[in-house]
């Protein structure tokens, strides 16, 4: 199936800096790009939805100038957590959907690995 | 209430056993995806369904649109089939775009 990359896979950092999460499709166009937020032992809760070319469409309660999200090409988009504090810390994990001549007209959804973020 | 409510939250199971993870939801959508989540917390997209059953390798997948069920069955479990599998439904919101919503997982152990 279509792969998702994301980068980093783990990040430490300093409460008051800036991290940047990288996702990728690989071998397809994402035309709609999720990112979504896990806390231990709960389920996964969508932050906000990006369309390529389009500012992104956050959830009730998401800081949309704290969680900065770029969707520049149909292969790449970017989380920064700005001035990042503990309770920041969490499991992002991001989330693709599209076309390609490989998958099914429907817009299968691909998930990516997930990247871990600690706040000191 | 949950939209999507799993059933059972914890399952534990001796290898070769064939097991069922149930999925019931209350509103309409257009798809439902069952998930793969292993303790390293990366996600799988085991099945995407809209309708009837699919079937790869010992997983199958089956919905029922008109009751609003799915069901996720292993054949011949295994310990490495020991993970969190999710439900997730595709909801169209009132803004036209889908979004998927999660059920709170299976714990699943298959103990050798």
């Amino acid at each position: 199936g279509a792969v998702v990359s994301q980068h980093p896979s783990w990040v430490i950092c300093k409460s008051g800096t800036s991290v940047k999460i990288e996702c990728r499709s690989l071998d397809f166009q994402a035309t709609t790009m999720f990112w979504y937020r896990q806390f231990p032992k709960q389920s996964l809760m969508l932050m906000a939805t990006s369309n390529e070319g389009s500012k992104a469409t956050y959830e009730q309660g998401v800081e949309k100038d704290k969680f900065l999200i770029n969707h520049a090409s149909l292969t790449l988009s970017t989380l920064t957590v700005t001035s990042a504090h503990p309770e920041d810390s969490s499991f992002y994990i991001c989330s693709a959907r599209g076309t390609s001549g490989r998958m099914s007209s429907y817009n299968e959804q691909f998930f990516g690995p997930g990247t871990r973020l600690t706040v000191l | 209430k949950n939209e999507v409510e799993q059933s059972p939250q914890n399952l534990t199971a001796q290898e070769g056993e064939f097991i069922t993870i149930n999925c019931s939801y209350s509103v309409g959508i257009s798809a439902l995806h069952w998930l793969q989540q292993h303790p390293g917390g990366g996600i799988v997209s085991l099945f995407m369904l809209s309708s009837g059953k699919k079937k790869h390798g010992r997983l199958i997948a089956t919905i029922n649109i008109q009751e609003k069920h799915s069901s996720l069955h292993i054949t011949a479990s295994h310990p490495r089939d020991s993970a969190v599998y999710i439900c997730a439904v595709r909801i169209i919101s009132n803004f036209g775009n889908e979004k998927l919503t999660f059920g709170t997982g299976t714990r699943l152990t298959i103990i050798p």
